[in-house]
């Protein structure tokens, strides 16, 4: 059974600073992995979207890279500000051809990562 | 920008009542979906919908639970009878094809069962 982890649970740094978060998952046979963003109370919006076959996709400031093979992708967010401010979210999508299905995506916690001004 | 929409935003209700969530999905998407956030836990995948019929359920979906499309809008998750451990952010998502693969979610609707 497919489990998403996410290291640290939470995370506080001064504006301006380079950070990296992490998320492991225990089942390599994905189709794709994704990451969110989720505000307190609020929806979530997809950040960066990284097919299994690729090894990293860049939005702006963010960096999302997939090492398949060991179950690992680090999200990195480069010169971070205050309004990224905000729980992190990863998300698996197990492969089809392996038993998965359309769109059902498994979830790790999140990291709640806080951004001081 | 395409949204997924849902409604309400927040409704509350008395244990063994019927709750009704809407949601409005991205107009071209084929696939949809519906996961739930209990406070302070993962997100959790109950239900995808396609070709006008469930695709998929995980083990909470049980029989309290339903879903319909019943226009070519709307997408409809329906509580039978509400037990206090429903309450939760319930998410609707929407996907144009699984080979692509980006999910988008709605802004959610909280549930509280009192």
């Amino acid at each position: 059974k497919q489990e998403v982890t996410q290291i640290p649970a939470a995370l506080s740094v001064p504006e301006g600073e380079n950070l990296v978060l992490n998320c492991s998952f225990t089942d390599s046979a994905i189709y794709n992995l994704q990451w969110f963003r989720q505000d307190p109370g609020k929806g979530l919006t997809s950040l960066l979207l990284i097919q299994s076959s690729q090894r990293e996709q860049t939005s702006g400031r963010l960096n999302a890279s997939l090492d398949k093979s060991s179950g690992r992708s680090t999200l990195y967010i480069a010169a971070s500000q205050p309004g990224d401010s905000a729980t992190y979210l990863c998300a698996v999508r197990a492969d089809m051809n392996y038993g998965g299905s359309q769109g059902n995506l498994i979830f790790g916690k999140g990291t709640k990562l806080s951004v001081k001004p | 920008e395409p949204e997924v929409t849902q409604t309400p935003s927040h409704q509350v209700t008395q244990m063994g009542q019927e709750v009704i969530l809407r949601c409005v999905p991205i107009s071209n998407h084929l696939y949809f979906y519906w996961y739930r956030q209990i406070l302070g836990q993962k997100v959790e995948f109950l239900v995808s919908f396609y070709n006008n019929e469930i695709s998929e359920k995980s083990e909470i979906f049980d029989d309290q639970f339903s879903v319909e499309r019943p226009d070519g809008s709307n997408f409809t998750l329906k509580i039978r009878s509400t037990k206090l451990e429903d309450s939760a952010m319930y998410f609707c998502a929407s996907l144009w094809t699984g080979f692509v693969g980006e999910l988008f979610f709605g802004e959610g609707s909280r549930l509280t069962v009192l």
